[in-house]
Formats: structure tokens, sequence, C-alpha cells
């Protein structure tokens, strides 16, 4: 099936842990994504990278650290966890957008991660 | 004040109702504009562009009014298979932005 998908779908750990999010997709874009949805529901981006490079940081902890090993994979690692990171993390991916045209992106089933 | 606002509902309908969602944005810098839906413990989908001219996609129609910033949906004939989380999304730059998205509920 083509798609984003991520590993694992659950991750329940405790507080100081360190823990890591896999994404791949296999729809041959250019641009992955990570966003973090509270449990408020809003759904904010994290990190961008095209091509292997980070193209979005957003203002985000540096525990979390984003890594492209190829153009297909975007994984997350996440170091001392903490309570408030609690989340749904979800992976996307589009092809590159320029300034003046948007292309679609494709949501992983997300990441539910419990820090307790 | 956030960039798009959403009320968040839920907003509860009998099926065969008409259903509007209106989505305010601050940016007036942003490009372009989309509904995404949301699935409970799910990931979003696009549901649809949003154009100034309006578009519509069966029982569907979305608007954009730029001069008051705000962008609309009308879902006409609800099923019972529209209960979702709507997404407002504006584009600009790399970056889409997400309201928080509106509840809607239809009971049989």
């Amino acid at each position: 099936d083509t798609a984003v998908s991520q590993t694992p779908k659950y991750l329940v750990t405790q507080m100081g842990n360190d823990k890591s999010i896999k994404c791949e997709q296999n729809l041959g874009h250019d641009t992955m994504y990570w966003y973090k949805q509270d449990s408020k529901k809003f759904l904010k981006i994290m990190f961008s990278y095209n091509n292997k490079e980070l193209i979005i940081n957003e203002t985000v902890p540096n525990r979390f650290s984003p890594k492209s090993p190829d153009k297909a994979h975007l994984n997350l690692h996440i170091n001392s966890l903490e309570l408030g990171d609690s989340a749904v993390y979800f992976c996307a991916s589009s092809l590159r957008r320029t300034s003046s045209s948007y292309n679609e992106q494709f949501f992983g089933p997300g990441t539910r991660l419990t820090v307790l | 004040r956030k960039e798009v606002e959403q009320d968040p509902g839920p907003f509860n309908v009998p099926e065969g109702a008409t259903v509007a969602f209106n989505c305010t944005y601050s940016n007036s810098a942003s490009q372009s504009f989309f509904w995404y839906r949301q699935d409970c413990r799910k990931e979003p989908k696009l549901l649809m562009s949003v154009y100034s001219s309006g578009n519509e996609d069966g029982r569907f129609t979305a608007q954009l009014n730029r001069a008051s910033q705000y962008i609309s949906l009308l879902i006409r004939d609800s099923k019972l298979s529209d209960s979702a989380t709507y997404l407002c999304v504006s584009h600009a730059g790399n970056m889409l932005t997400f309201g928080g998205g509106t509840r809607l509920m239809v009971k049989p």
C-alpha cells in the first residue's frame, strides 16, 4: 500500500526517558514533516525536511531532534521526556511547495505518546 | 490571538440537515486555504481547497472572503458518516497553520 507509516502507534514511557518515533513514506515525496497534536487538538508543525535538509524548525525544545537518513524517512528522537510531551505526533509528506503553490500533505496514522 | 480560529463545537445536527462552519485567520499573507477532515483517533485528510470564487464538491461548498479574512464550509444533506472534526487550514510560505477544528456530530 502506498502510504505514510509510523511506528510505534502507541508509546507509554516514564519521564526522563529517551524515545524515538519512526516515519516512512513510499509516495515518492521529497518533503516530510512532524506535527504535534496536543490534548486541545491543535495540530502544530514542529519540523520539515526537504531532500534530507531541514527547512522548517519551529520553536521546539532542543530535546527533540529529527533525523532524515533519506527522502523517504524522517525519524523523531526525544530526549529526557517530560509530562508535557504527551500528545499525538503525526508525520506527513508532500511534494515540495513553491511559494505560490500547494501540494497536498498526506499524514501518517499518528503516534500517541504518553509520558508518566 | 490564534492565527486560525474556529468554533470548537460540537455541532449536533440531524441527518439531512445543512450545517455551516466558519473560520477566521489573522495572517493576511496567507496564500491559500483548505479544509481537512479528522476522524476520531485518526489522521487529518484533505477534504477540499478553498477559493475566493467558491468551490463545490458534491454536498460540500467552501468559500473564502479575503476582505473579512474568513473561510466557510457548508455541508448539505448531512450524513452520519460526516461526523468528524473539520480543520480549517491556511498556507503561507512553506507552512500550513491549522485551526483547532470544529467537531460535527450527525445524529439519526
